[in-house]
């Protein structure tokens, strides 16, 4: 299995500065079709999971452009370039390059 | 607007059998892959199962191979998941999910609890 590994577990961010995440996995996510199959959700507290970012870099629908993702092979990174309140929740990566398809551990940011 | 809706959660005893069921619309339900996704209370989140767009093929996780089935009904715009020999460490929340990759759209969940 392919495993997902974020860090921070957690981060405390006042309003209007910058977060980031990172997720590792233990092998590359890079396909044969070119494609990076890396994800981004965001679950708010008694919701379901949110896309927002797709194979690495593509926002979502809807999705404000203060996210962005980056990385490749097995090294990503989330970025939300001035944190508002409503972006509190957990944060979750997730390969689906190969199956089963693993998510992270999560990341919750809360605001200081 | 896409919209999934789960039903057929509930209690259940360790060894009882569950049928859950995703209704689906605004969108062309045969034209996807589609998931199931679960999440322990206070837990992350796990990938159960998925299917193909005319359920050819069918993929589970470790954990639940052998007693849970994935399976759908494209004339109803259906998604089902029936759980058999259910064990303690299956209760969650089961999420009706769009897509075999990339998880677009979500139902809000439904929820199993399995104890005696």
């Amino acid at each position: 299995d392919i495993v997902m590994t974020q860090t921070p577990l957690s981060l405390s961010v006042t309003p209007g500065q910058p977060a980031s995440i990172s997720c590792k996995s233990s092998q590359s996510l890079l396909y044969s079709d070119g494609k990076t199959y890396l994800y981004w959700y965001l679950q708010k507290a008694g919701q379901p999971p949110q896309l927002l970012i797709y194979e690495v870099s593509n926002r979502f629908s809807g999705v404000p452009d203060r996210f962005s993702g980056s990385g490749s092979g097995t090294d990503f990174t989330l970025k939300i370039s001035r944190v508002e309140a409503e972006d509190v929740g957990v944060y979750y990566c997730m390969q689906s390059k190969e199956i089963p398809p693993l998510f992270g551990q999560g990341t919750r940011l809360e605001i200081k | 607007e896409e919209q999934l809706v789960e039903s057929g959660g509930g209690l259940v005893q360790p060894g009882g059998s569950l049928r859950l069921s995703c209704a689906v619309s605004g969108f062309t339900f045969s034209f996807y892959w589609m998931t199931w996704v679960r999440q322990a209370p206070g837990k992350g989140l796990e990938w159960v199962a998925k299917i193909k767009e005319d359920g050819s093929e069918k993929y589970y996780v470790d954990s639940v191979k052998g007693r849970f089935t994935i399976s759908r009904d494209n004339a109803k715009n259906s998604l089902y998941l029936q759980m058999n020999s259910l064990r303690v460490e299956d209760t969650a929340v089961y999420y009706c999910v769009r897509g075999g990759w990339r998880f677009a759209y979500w139902g809000q969940g439904t929820p199993v609890t399995v104890s005696s």
